[in-house]
């Protein structure tokens, strides 16, 4: 089966404060991504990954870095937390047979709130 | 811009009847288009992809069909059951980068 998983499923900080999330998939994809998920407003994309080192700016990348060190781990990291940033965050992977048109896989999901 | 439209109420249905939600897109031709289900506090889970040379697909009690024409899929659930209850989610694609929807909810009433 396939997993991804997330460093935290909850997680609450300050303004200001720098914020690591992190994200594992142990399927060997190329491909990972990072969204965010706000109410009426669906999946956003933040940053996406398509190898190892490389990244790629999704549609909002301001306020948001990601680091991709080694293949199976993808890091999306707020410099400096506000809080319009308070949301659910979701990490997904996908392989990239077929061009990349697969499905993705997706994490459980960190619920970020920044006080 | 790039928009995809999904009927942000909730749809009610009864048990046993014939689910139907609907994704329009504007500004865009995707190679692809999925559809995922979202249970409340989890991430989606992928159920069904369509190709845009593809009408229609199957897969048990789920029908997806594609229109690039009217730029719409329909997604269907048959013989409906309370278990079937979450947001349903449309994506497109057309390179690595994905574009979702906001999602319905379904909810079957037993």
């Amino acid at each position: 089966d396939v997993k991804v998983t997330q460093s935290s499923r909850y997680l609450v900080k300050r303004t200001g404060e720098k914020v690591f999330l992190e994200c594992v998939q142990d399927m060997d994809h190329e491909n990972m991504f990072w969204y965010r998920q706000d109410p009426g407003l669906g999946l956003r994309l933040i940053y996406f990954s398509y190898d190892v080192k490389m990244k790629e700016k999704g549609d909002i990348p301001e306020g948001y870095s990601v680091s991709r060190e080694k293949k199976e781990r993808f890091s999306l990291i707020l410099e400096s937390a506000s809080t319009n940033q308070t949301s659910m965050y979701l990490c997904a992977s996908s392989s990239r047979l077929a061009g990349g048109f697969v499905e993705q896989f997706f994490g459980p999901g960190t619920r970020l709130t920044v006080l | 811009s790039q928009k995809i439209e999904q009927n942000s109420e909730a749809l009610n249905i009864q048990e046993g009847k014939t689910a139907t939600l609907t994704c329009n897109y504007t500004n865009y031709s995707p190679a692809y288009l999925q559809w995922y289900r979202q249970d409340p506090g989890r991430g989606p889970v992928f159920l069904l992809l369509i190709r845009e040379n593809e009408k229609e697909k199957r897969k048990e009690r789920l029908k997806v069909t594609f229109d690039t024409t009217l730029k719409q899929s329909l997604f269907h659930i048959t013989a409906s059951q309370p278990a079937d209850s979450a947001t349903y989610l449309c994506a497109l694609s057309g390179t690595y980068k994905y574009i979702f929807g906001t999602g319905t909810r379904l909810k079957v009433l037993a």
